[in-house]
Protein backbone atom coordinates (compact mmCIF):
# COMPACT_ATOMS: atom_id res chain seq x y z
CA UNK A 1 0.00 0.00 0.00
CA UNK A 2 1.17 3.60 -1.28
CA UNK A 3 2.72 5.67 2.10
CA UNK A 4 3.54 9.31 2.51
CA UNK A 5 7.13 9.33 3.26
CA UNK A 6 9.28 11.85 5.79
CA UNK A 7 12.27 11.97 6.67
CA UNK A 8 14.30 12.38 9.51
CA UNK A 9 11.61 10.76 12.07
CA UNK A 10 13.44 12.70 14.79
CA UNK A 11 15.94 15.45 14.85
CA UNK A 12 17.44 17.29 17.72
CA UNK A 13 18.72 21.32 16.80
CA UNK A 14 19.86 24.13 18.86
CA UNK A 15 18.41 26.96 19.10
CA UNK A 16 19.53 29.51 15.90
CA UNK A 17 20.40 26.23 13.83
CA UNK A 18 18.79 25.56 10.63
CA UNK A 19 16.68 22.82 9.81
CA UNK A 20 14.88 20.96 6.96
CA UNK A 21 12.04 18.16 6.71
CA UNK A 22 11.60 16.34 3.79
CA UNK A 23 8.20 14.12 2.37
CA UNK A 24 6.82 12.46 -0.47
CA UNK A 25 3.72 12.31 -0.75
CA UNK A 26 1.62 9.21 -1.95
CA UNK A 27 2.25 8.88 -6.61
CA UNK A 28 -0.90 11.49 -7.65
CA UNK A 29 -1.87 13.23 -5.15
CA UNK A 30 -1.68 16.57 -6.28
CA UNK A 31 -2.71 18.24 -2.96
CA UNK A 32 -0.15 18.25 -0.06
CA UNK A 33 0.15 19.55 3.72
CA UNK A 34 2.19 20.54 5.99
CA UNK A 35 1.39 20.12 9.62
CA UNK A 36 2.53 21.27 12.92
CA UNK A 37 1.29 19.13 16.12
CA UNK A 38 2.16 20.51 19.67
CA UNK A 39 1.63 17.46 21.70
CA UNK A 40 -1.72 17.11 23.39
CA UNK A 41 -3.16 19.12 20.54
CA UNK A 42 -4.42 18.67 17.04
CA UNK A 43 -2.80 19.19 13.95
CA UNK A 44 -2.02 22.53 12.95
CA UNK A 45 -2.15 23.75 9.40
CA UNK A 46 1.51 25.34 8.35
CA UNK A 47 1.01 25.49 4.26
CA UNK A 48 -0.96 23.88 1.84
CA UNK A 49 0.32 23.16 -1.82
CA UNK A 50 -1.85 22.45 -5.12
CA UNK A 51 1.06 20.70 -7.58
CA UNK A 52 4.02 23.00 -7.24
CA UNK A 53 2.12 26.19 -5.97
CA UNK A 54 1.16 27.64 -2.48
CA UNK A 55 -2.75 27.79 -1.94
CA UNK A 56 -2.33 28.70 1.72
CA UNK A 57 0.44 29.65 3.51
CA UNK A 58 -1.23 32.19 5.83
CA UNK A 59 -0.32 30.39 9.64
CA UNK A 60 3.20 29.63 8.34
CA UNK A 61 5.75 32.07 10.22
CA UNK A 62 7.30 33.09 7.39
CA UNK A 63 10.05 35.04 9.07
CA UNK A 64 12.05 31.81 9.92
CA UNK A 65 9.79 29.03 7.87
CA UNK A 66 10.34 28.39 4.24
CA UNK A 67 8.43 25.76 2.56
CA UNK A 68 9.03 24.05 -1.48
CA UNK A 69 7.64 21.84 -3.81
CA UNK A 70 9.46 22.65 -6.81
CA UNK A 71 8.28 19.73 -9.42
CA UNK A 72 4.64 19.18 -7.91
CA UNK A 73 6.03 16.09 -5.85
CA UNK A 74 8.06 16.08 -3.25
CA UNK A 75 8.49 18.76 -0.97
CA UNK A 76 10.76 20.44 1.73
CA UNK A 77 10.01 22.58 4.91
CA UNK A 78 12.72 24.38 6.32
CA UNK A 79 13.08 26.69 9.46
CA UNK A 80 15.96 28.85 10.04
CA UNK A 81 16.68 30.00 12.80
CA UNK A 82 15.19 27.52 14.85
CA UNK A 83 13.56 28.34 18.12
CA UNK A 84 12.13 26.86 21.65
CA UNK A 85 9.11 27.17 20.52
CA UNK A 86 9.50 25.15 17.17
CA UNK A 87 9.86 21.75 19.35
CA UNK A 88 6.59 19.76 18.33
CA UNK A 89 5.73 16.85 15.67
CA UNK A 90 5.72 17.99 11.95
CA UNK A 91 3.53 16.08 9.86
CA UNK A 92 3.36 15.89 6.28
CA UNK A 93 -0.47 14.73 4.55
CA UNK A 94 -1.10 14.37 0.66
CA UNK A 95 -4.54 14.20 -0.80
CA UNK A 96 -6.09 13.64 -4.23
CA UNK A 97 -8.10 16.19 -5.89
CA UNK A 98 -12.04 15.18 -5.94
CA UNK A 99 -14.41 15.10 -3.32
CA UNK A 100 -13.29 12.47 -0.36
CA UNK A 101 -10.80 15.08 0.71
CA UNK A 102 -9.11 12.25 2.50
CA UNK A 103 -5.95 12.88 4.00
CA UNK A 104 -3.07 10.39 3.55
CA UNK A 105 -0.08 10.96 6.70
CA UNK A 106 3.63 10.06 6.90
CA UNK A 107 5.23 9.22 10.44
CA UNK A 108 6.29 12.71 10.65
CA UNK A 109 9.41 14.08 12.35
CA UNK A 110 9.75 15.01 15.99
CA UNK A 111 12.12 17.97 16.18
CA UNK A 112 13.78 18.92 19.54
CA UNK A 113 14.75 22.14 20.18
CA UNK A 114 17.62 22.92 22.56
CA UNK B 1 -7.51 27.81 14.16
CA UNK B 2 -9.46 24.70 16.04
CA UNK B 3 -13.76 24.38 14.45
CA UNK B 4 -14.18 21.06 16.19
CA UNK B 5 -13.89 20.52 19.96
CA UNK B 6 -13.57 16.00 21.14
CA UNK B 7 -15.63 15.95 24.39
CA UNK B 8 -14.07 13.87 26.24
CA UNK B 9 -10.46 14.65 26.20
CA UNK B 10 -9.77 11.71 27.77
CA UNK B 11 -11.55 8.38 28.12
CA UNK B 12 -10.58 5.11 29.76
CA UNK B 13 -12.33 2.28 29.75
CA UNK B 14 -12.22 -1.78 30.15
CA UNK B 15 -11.02 -4.05 27.13
CA UNK B 16 -14.27 -5.17 25.58
CA UNK B 17 -16.34 -2.30 26.36
CA UNK B 18 -18.19 0.54 24.20
CA UNK B 19 -15.76 3.87 23.86
CA UNK B 20 -18.02 6.99 22.86
CA UNK B 21 -16.38 10.06 22.08
CA UNK B 22 -18.12 13.12 20.85
CA UNK B 23 -17.37 16.52 17.99
CA UNK B 24 -19.01 19.51 18.16
CA UNK B 25 -18.14 22.37 15.42
CA UNK B 26 -19.15 25.55 14.27
CA UNK B 27 -19.32 26.14 10.32
CA UNK B 28 -21.29 24.32 7.74
CA UNK B 29 -19.36 21.50 6.51
CA UNK B 30 -19.31 19.23 3.13
CA UNK B 31 -17.68 15.88 5.09
CA UNK B 32 -16.43 15.25 9.02
CA UNK B 33 -13.60 12.81 8.94
CA UNK B 34 -12.48 11.10 11.89
CA UNK B 35 -8.85 9.88 12.36
CA UNK B 36 -6.97 7.79 14.93
CA UNK B 37 -3.03 8.55 16.04
CA UNK B 38 -0.92 6.36 17.73
CA UNK B 39 1.44 7.79 20.29
CA UNK B 40 4.39 9.41 18.41
CA UNK B 41 2.47 8.15 14.97
CA UNK B 42 1.14 10.23 12.10
CA UNK B 43 -2.78 10.48 11.58
CA UNK B 44 -4.64 7.14 10.07
CA UNK B 45 -8.29 8.28 8.11
CA UNK B 46 -10.79 5.93 9.90
CA UNK B 47 -13.90 7.34 8.45
CA UNK B 48 -15.23 10.32 6.36
CA UNK B 49 -19.47 10.86 6.35
CA UNK B 50 -20.98 13.89 4.72
CA UNK B 51 -23.24 16.27 5.37
CA UNK B 52 -26.30 14.44 3.84
CA UNK B 53 -25.40 11.93 5.76
CA UNK B 54 -26.44 10.48 9.61
CA UNK B 55 -24.98 7.68 10.19
CA UNK B 56 -22.30 5.67 9.01
CA UNK B 57 -20.67 1.99 9.92
CA UNK B 58 -17.08 1.00 9.18
CA UNK B 59 -16.61 -2.46 11.09
CA UNK B 60 -16.49 -2.24 14.79
CA UNK B 61 -16.97 1.71 14.02
CA UNK B 62 -20.10 3.58 14.01
CA UNK B 63 -20.11 7.58 13.32
CA UNK B 64 -22.97 10.13 13.36
CA UNK B 65 -24.09 13.19 12.40
CA UNK B 66 -26.41 15.79 13.37
CA UNK B 67 -26.12 18.96 11.35
CA UNK B 68 -28.95 21.06 13.32
CA UNK B 69 -26.77 20.45 16.21
CA UNK B 70 -23.51 20.79 14.63
CA UNK B 71 -22.03 17.16 16.65
CA UNK B 72 -20.94 13.68 15.51
CA UNK B 73 -20.10 11.05 17.56
CA UNK B 74 -17.70 7.98 17.06
CA UNK B 75 -18.77 4.91 18.52
CA UNK B 76 -16.43 1.79 19.20
CA UNK B 77 -17.73 -0.94 20.06
CA UNK B 78 -16.11 -4.39 21.67
CA UNK B 79 -12.73 -2.34 22.63
CA UNK B 80 -9.19 -3.90 21.71
CA UNK B 81 -6.16 -2.50 24.08
CA UNK B 82 -5.17 -1.84 19.98
CA UNK B 83 -7.39 1.08 19.86
CA UNK B 84 -5.51 2.61 22.61
CA UNK B 85 -5.16 6.03 20.78
CA UNK B 86 -6.08 9.67 20.88
CA UNK B 87 -8.71 9.91 18.05
CA UNK B 88 -9.36 13.09 16.40
CA UNK B 89 -12.43 14.96 14.39
CA UNK B 90 -11.86 16.86 11.16
CA UNK B 91 -14.20 18.77 9.34
CA UNK B 92 -13.87 19.86 6.04
CA UNK B 93 -15.88 23.06 5.17
CA UNK B 94 -17.83 24.22 2.37
CA UNK B 95 -16.17 27.15 1.55
CA UNK B 96 -12.39 25.48 2.83
CA UNK B 97 -10.18 24.54 0.24
CA UNK B 98 -9.36 21.14 0.44
CA UNK B 99 -8.40 22.32 4.18
CA UNK B 100 -9.57 20.34 7.28
CA UNK B 101 -10.00 21.87 10.48
CA UNK B 102 -8.76 19.60 13.35
CA UNK B 103 -10.41 19.35 16.65
CA UNK B 104 -7.99 18.90 19.96
CA UNK B 105 -8.61 15.41 20.27
CA UNK B 106 -10.01 12.20 22.46
CA UNK B 107 -6.91 9.91 24.31
CA UNK B 108 -8.76 6.93 24.66
CA UNK B 109 -6.76 4.20 26.78
CA UNK B 110 -8.30 0.98 26.75
CA UNK B 111 -7.31 -1.36 30.22
CA UNK B 112 -6.88 -4.53 29.77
Amino acid sequence: EAEVAQSPRYKITEKSQAVAFWCDPISGHATLYWYRQILGQGPELLVQFQDESVVDDSQLPKDRFSAERLKGVDSTLKIQPAELGDSAMYLCASSQAGNSREQYFGPGTRLTVT
Amino acid sequence: SQQGEEDPQALSIQEGENATMNCSYKTSINNLQWYRQNSGRGLVHLILIRSNEREKHSGRLRVTLDTSKKSSSLLITASRAADTASYFCATDASDSNYQLIWGAGTKLIIKP
